[in-house]
């Protein structure tokens, strides 16, 4: 199974700052032959079901405001809050979609 | 645009078993692939199972967990069996975006499960 290990735990930051979040891989998610890292970026906040911000690693859903970005490749991602707004308090999860069993990464909680 | 549905939430008895639906509104679940992601509290997601695409595979069984579907009410449901306390969680159904299995764009809106004596 691949394991996803993110950091850290939990992060407070001030509103209009930045927020990053770390995502690591037990093994490389990029598909060599297409060229793309099957990795992705949820948003979930108390009492919701968890919303798609990112696939591929760095592709933006539409409607997803531009200052969330991801980056990385391999076994090594990044998820950007480039100014954090008070509605982006939640728990963000990174999740790897290149073989079952589907695995998420633990969880980082973003506060003000 | 896939909407989806789920059943109410179930308090369950230690031992039993449980089956929650999910069901595709203004759509249908044909060609999609249909996972099932549970979340006990305090804790993360975890991926339970699914199917590419589900009608076609009928139902399929891994461990406690049987995942099937009905095409004619375009429902998918999961049932866990030998239920216990670490069972209790929400559990929400997720289709993923046509062309990929397991990338999720489209969520139900949890059922929740307690597990209790």
């Amino acid at each position: 199974d691949i394991v996803m290990t993110q950091s850290p735990d939990s992060l407070a930051v001030s509103l209009g700052e930045r927020a990053t979040i770390n995502c690591k891989s037990s093994q490389s998610l990029l598909y060599s032959s297409k060229k793309k890292n099957y990795l992705a970026w949820y948003q979930k906040k108390s009492g919701q079901p968890p919303k798609l911000l990112i696939s591929w690693a760095s592709t933006r859903e539409s409607g997803v405001p531009d200052r969330f970005s991801g980056s990385g490749s391999g076994t090594d991602f990044t998820l950007t809050i480039s100014s954090l707004q008070a509605e982006d308090v939640a728990v963000y999860y990174c999740q790897q979609y290149y073989s079952t069993p589907i695995t998420f990464g633990g969880g980082t909680k973003v506060e003000i | 645009q896939v909407q989806l549905v789920q059943s109410g939430t179930e308090i369950k008895k230690p031992g039993s078993s449980v089956k929650v639906s999910c069901k595709a509104s203004g759509g249908t679940f044909t060609n999609y692939a249909v996972s099932w992601v549970r979340q006990a509290p305090g804790q993360g997601l975890e991926w339970l199972g699914g199917s590419i695409p589900v009608f076609r595979r009928g139902s399929y069984t891994q461990g406690r967990v049987t995942i099937s579907a009905d095409e004619s009410r375009s429902t998918v449901y999961v049932e866990v069996s030998s239920l216990t306390s670490e069972d209790t969680a929400v559990y929400f159904c997720a289709v993923a975006t046509v062309g990929t299995d397991y990338l999720f764009e489209h969520w139900g809106p949890g059922t929740l499960v307690t597990v209790s004596s």
